[in-house]
């Protein structure tokens, strides 16, 4: 298993930017999940891509985008950032349906 | 909408002793998974167990156990002979089985500390 991994691991941007997100799934598995975790907070589900599709959003404004591609790897990308924007940002791949899934350690980011 | 709810923001323990954190939630769905997951300060999502709806016997993982009272709606975790290793944020999770996502819901977590 190679495991989850997100980069970068930390990231300032200025009010209004844009930002990518990058993650690279376990091998093998299909299906990737992002989520927004406010400090103190439960992660908070964005959007999820099955077979470079997207097949669920959470309550996020389209600003919020994302791709899959073939190769495991996928992106977050946050327009026109805002200062509540200011999260960590996590990656989950999954395999088997019902499995649970294997978590990145996330991107830490700061808007200011 | 599922919502899930953990009531106790912050725990602690003594090294050796046993703690329960509670979990309760709240659904329509009769077939759903529900799981506990551990994040330690490098901030990456463990999964520690999980229950799946239509099982009777509660899950157990070595040290960590799950009470399961579906009726209820209550996902407790146990964990025993605590180390200190077991400090960090627990956070109780629901996922449905309805629609195509396979979303997951957290609740707000439990913050465990671990005293030697």
């Amino acid at each position: 298993e190679t495991g989850v991994t997100q980069s970068p691991t930390h990231l300032i941007k200025t009010r209004g930017q844009q930002v990518t997100l990058r993650c690279s799934s376990q091998s093998g598995h299909n299906t990737v999940s992002w989520y927004q975790q406010a400090l103190g907070q439960g992660p908070q589900f964005i959007f999820q891509y099955y077979r470079e599709e997207e097949n669920g959003r959470g309550n996020f404004p389209p600003r919020f985008s994302g791709l899959q591609f073939p190769n495991y790897s996928s992106e977050l990308n946050v327009n026109a950032l805002e200062l509540d924007d200011s999260a960590l940002y996590l990656c989950a791949s999954s395999g088997a349906w019902g499995y649970g899934y294997t978590f990145g350690s996330g991107t830490r980011l700061t808007v200011v | 909408a599922q919502t899930v709810t953990q009531s106790q923001p912050e725990m602690s323990v003594q090294e050796a002793e046993t703690v329960t954190l509670s979990c309760t939630y709240d659904t329509s769905e009769s077939d759903y998974y529900l799981f506990w997951y551990k994040q330690p300060p490098s901030r990456q999502m463990i999964l520690v167990i999980r229950q799946e709806a239509y099982k009777q016997q509660n899950a157990t993982e070595n040290r960590f156990s799950v009470n399961f009272q579906k009726a209820a709606k209550s996902f407790s975790l146990k964990i025993s002979d605590s180390q200190l290793g077991d400090a960090a944020m627990y956070f109780c999770a629901y996922r449905g089985t309805q629609g195509g996502s396979e979303k997951l819901v957290f609740g707000k977590g439990t913050k465990l500390t671990v005293n030697p």
